[in-house]
């Protein structure tokens, strides 16, 4: 069974520039998340979405926004990209379910320049 | 979710068993203990979770106290690739599945 894809697995953007991050869950998971982990920091919640709907969003500005399509798969979007945003940007997915656990993908590393 | 405490570091010999605590003195009912490892720049990998009964897989085995307080992850004859971050979570496990809130975790080093 294919794990959770992510591409691209690296981006190198500039100042300024807008970046798309795709994730694609695991057969059958409704639920994906996306996370940031810049150098040498911990994961940070960015967004959640189940069903097609976000159900939370952590503490980052309005320019990071995302989406999740109806076969589930998702996109995180950046604008006007800041230098700190470069980081580990990481997706999970999990199924429904009580308990259900995560399983994450090898995340994209962004780079802005 | 409830918060949760681990050391930030722990060293371990090759081939003996690792021991992480963590503790979740705030833990609900209805709350389950997860634990992630990440290895150095890859994405974390889920290995064990557990609500109340002691769980055991081919990876680990996690140990929770009568009283959910606390728990310990067991990885049993520990190798140098288990070398990683390793993360305790508690998250809410009724309805739908909500998101995973890591704390700074315990960095295990295997030593050969």
């Amino acid at each position: 069974e294919a794990g959770v894809t992510q591409s691209p697995t690296h981006l190198i953007k500039t100042r300024g520039q807008q970046a798309t991050l795709r994730c694609s869950p695991i057969s059958g998971h409704t639920s994906v998340y996306w996370y940031q982990q810049a150098l040498g920091l911990g994961l940070q919640f960015l967004l959640w979405y189940d069903e097609g709907e976000e159900r939370n969003r952590g503490n980052f500005p309005p320019r990071f926004s995302g989406r999740q399509f109806p076969n589930y798969s998702s996109e995180l979007n950046v604008n006007a990209l800041e230098l700190e945003d470069s980081a580990l940007y990481l997706c999970a997915s999990s199924p429904r379910g009580v308990g259900a656990e995560a399983f994450f993908g090898q995340g994209t590393r962004l780079t802005v320049v | 979710d409830a918060k949760t405490t681990q050391p930030p570091s722990m060293d371990c010999a090759e081939g003996r068993a690792a021991n992480l605590p963590c503790n979740h003195s705030t833990i609900s009912g209805n709350e389950y203990v997860y634990w992630y490892r990440q290895i150095h720049s890859q994405g974390p990998q889920y290995i064990i979770h557990g609500l109340k009964n002691n769980e055991t897989n081919e990876m680990a085995s996690l140990i929770i106290t009568e009283d959910r307080k606390s728990s310990t992850l067991i990885l049993p004859h520990a190798t140098l690739r288990d070398t990683a971050v390793y993360y305790c979570i508690v998250r809410v496990g009724s309805g739908s599945a909500r998101q995973l809130t890591f704390g700074s975790g315990t960095q295990l080093t295997v030593l050969p």
